[in-house]
């Protein structure tokens, strides 16, 4: 099974910050790889897909990068609608598996 | 617009089992396969299991094997879940989700207690 180990597991941040979330994969995984973010008590949100692809509706703050087995999720200047958790989800091969999640909290 | 509505919240006793509905609209439902994943109370999510809309064909988690059954019914664009055998570590929200997870179910709880 591919593991994907996120990092790092939480951070504080301001608004307006640079924010950067990594994601690597135990295995090389092209680029099918997803960001999600989940705010409490809500179904998670699909931000970008294939790795570096922005979803429709997305602020164009979030963008994401990589391939093969490091992947990094950029917010480029943290908003307060913003703070979250966010996880990467691979779907190479089956068992798709999720990173273990980055909460952004408010410094 | 694209929509995954889910059936309500159950309270089950160990050993029980509970199937979750997944009822899709706003898209062609043999199109896309539909995903289960669960979120345990604080915890993170755990992919459960596809299956595809298409032929029925499934893929479950290792975990979950002899436990779990995805099925669909096209008729009606609804995509089920059931797990048998439930435990306390069953307790969790279950939520579905279009394809590669790019529309989400609104998420079921599930409590098993005794």
């Amino acid at each position: 099974d591919i593991q994907m180990t996120q990092s790092p597991s939480s951070l504080s941040a301001s608004v307006g910050d640079r924010v950067t979330i990594t994601c690597r994969a135990s295995q090389d995984i092209r680029n099918d790889l997803g960001w999600y973010q989940q705010k409490p008590g809500k179904a998670p949100k699909r931000l970008i897909y294939a790795a570096s692809s922005l979803q429709s509706g997305v602020p164009s703050r979030f963008s994401g990068s990589g391939s093969g087995t490091e992947f990094t999720l950029i917010i480029s200047s943290l908003q307060p609608e913003d703070f979250a958790t966010y996880y990467c989800l691979h779907h190479s091969t089956y068992p798709w598996t999720f990173g273990q999640g980055t909460k952004v909290e408010i410094k | 617009q694209v929509q995954l509505v889910q059936s309500g919240g159950e309270v089950k006793k160990p050993g029980a089992s509970v199937k979750v509905s997944c009822k899709t609209s706003g898209y062609t439902f043999t199109s896309y396969g539909v995903s289960w994943v669960r979120q345990a109370p604080g915890q993170g999510l755990e992919w459960m299991g596809w299956i595809s809309t298409y032929n029925g064909n499934t893929k479950y988690a290792q975990k979950l094997q002899g436990r779990v059954t995805m099925t669909t019914d096209t008729s009606t664009s609804t995509a089920y879940m059931e797990l048998r055998s439930l435990t306390s570590d069953d307790t969790a929200v279950y939520y579905c989700g279009r394809g590669v997870l790019d529309y989400w179910g609104q998420g079921t709880l599930v409590t098993v207690s005794s």
